[in-house]
């Protein structure tokens, strides 16, 4: 089965701050989605990455995979303290799209 | 249309009670998940259908656990006798089937506390 391994496990930063977390799989990622989630609520769809070497951003927020498509990077640029939430990485292994996902990023964005 | 609406958002119950949550997906999708989500960890896959037809189910879907998807639309999930391992937030998802991924977009979710 598929295993996704994100870090950093948390991370505080300081508001204007840029800032990276990496998702790393343990096969192929055909699919690799990015979610933040505000605690005790649902996830937010931020994106969605299929085709290796393949960056998308939205606002500040950039994501990457890989050439090898194994990898994903999410970064964020001049962090604001709307940020601060889990940042999970979920893979599809295939068209199915049923999710594996890692355990998150805790993200904390201070004034 | 909002997105996926889950019902109810918080269900306090005692041990041995019977639940059923509820879940609408967005209007256009045909297929929805669930997913089981306890603290501090990611979301894990309980089971999903396209239309009204269940096609996979996890391990962790116990013998307590039923979920159906009656006319293709709307699901729910039922647990019975419900134990404190249950304890957890129990999250919908719906997606557009096509030949290649595409996104699922998640509900607010149903925070299950067992007493």
């Amino acid at each position: 089965s598929q295993e996704l391994e994100q870090s950093p496990q948390s991370l505080i930063v300081q508001e204007g701050k840029n800032l990276t977390i990496n998702c790393t799989s343990s096969k192929t990622l055909y699919g690799l989605y990015w979610y933040k989630q505000k605690y005790g609520e649902g996830l937010i769809f931020l994106m969605m990455l299929q085709k290796g070497g393949e960056e998308k951003s939205h606002e500040k927020i950039t994501a990457k995979l890989d050439e090898k498509k194994q990898q994903s990077s999410l970064h964020i640029t001049a962090s604001q303290p709307s940020h601060a939430g889990i940042y999970l990485c979920g893979a599809a292994p295939g068209t199915a799209s049923k999710l594996t996902f890692g355990t998150g990023t805790r993200l904390q964005v201070t004034l | 249309d909002t997105g996926v609406s889950q019902d109810p958002r918080h269900k306090i119950t005692k041990r041995g009670q019977n639940v059923t949550f509820r879940c609408d997906p967005i209007s256009e999708h045909n297929r929805l998940y669930w997913y089981r989500q306890t603290l501090g960890q990611g979301p894990e896959f309980l089971t999903y259908f396209q239309n009204e037809a269940q096609l996979e189910k996890s391990r962790l879907l116990s013998d307590r656990f039923s979920a159906e998807r009656p006319k293709g639309s709307f699901s729910t999930l039922e647990i019975q006798r419900t134990e404190q391992g249950d304890s957890a937030m129990y999250l919908c998802a719906s997606s557009l089937a096509r030949v290649t991924n595409t996104e699922a977009f998640f509900g607010q979710g149903t925070r299950l506390t067992v007493v």
